[in-house]
């Protein structure tokens, strides 16, 4: 998997829209850029995920500039129920069956 | 509910014993992961089975062993507990190589506490 760099905290308040930044400068041609969600003492869930341009499903979007060497969730309206830790991973989709590695994500905060 | 299943949900437990923690993939999946998370760490992977057999070891302590059996459940067995071990274990599973990034499910997870 491709090194990512992510803020490692962000304060909201609610129903604001949120965007966390991930920079992957070694992006790699077969690369998909994935976003897992990780709420208080659950495991980590699929959020989304996008190759290039945008992608949008009923939870966030994803926007991805041409050059691919950084991503964007957006997450429209937080609510209190957004708090959580937001983990930002690139690697080939099509690729065989190794373990996910997680950095220290971005932990969010959405105040009332 | 995921349809990853881990069991206990908690675990409380003396310095020095052992436990062994369960998990159930979603129906289908052959791969199982381990993962731990201390407070306010990352998850560090431990250990991955694909259809019985280990695939990848990562930073797992060799007090610290697993298996997967063949109705493809795993067991994570942690034996000499210490203090520094009290930490939440995530399983995750995933269906055939090659699925994607996108396709690991984490069960709810074990919290071990070692007093």
């Amino acid at each position: 998997l491709a090194k990512t760099t992510q803020p490692i905290s962000m304060d909201s308040y609610e129903g604001q829209e949120v965007n966390i930044t991930c920079s992957h400068n070694n992006i790699a041609t077969n690369d998909y850029i994935t976003w897992y969600q990780q709420f208080p003492s659950q495991g980590p869930r699929f959020i989304i995920q996008g190759y290039k341009t945008k992608v949008t499903n009923e939870v966030a979007s994803l926007f991805i500039p041409a050059d691919r060497k950084s991503s964007t969730l957006s997450l429209p309206r937080v609510s209190l129920s957004d708090t959580a830790v937001y983990y930002c991973l690139v690697g080939d989709s099509g690729a065989g069956s190794y373990q996910l590695t997680f950095g220290k994500g971005t932990k969010l905060s959405v105040i009332p | 509910d995921s349809g990853v299943t881990q069991t206990p949900k908690h675990l409380i437990t003396a310095t020095g014993q052992r436990v062994t923690l369960r998990c159930s993939p979603r129906s289908g999946d052959l791969s199982v992961y381990w993962y731990q998370q201390s407070l306010d760490q990352g998850l560090q992977f431990l250990i991955q089975y694909y259809n019985g057999e280990e695939r990848a070891k990562g930073n797992i302590l060799e007090r610290f062993s697993a298996q997967q059996f063949p109705d493809l459940h795993s067991e994570l067995n942690l034996s000499s507990l210490e203090l520094g071990d009290s930490a939440l274990y995530f399983c995750a599973s995933k269906p055939i190589v090659g699925a994607g990034l996108s396709s690991y499910t984490f069960g709810s997870g074990t919290r071990l506490t070692v007093v």
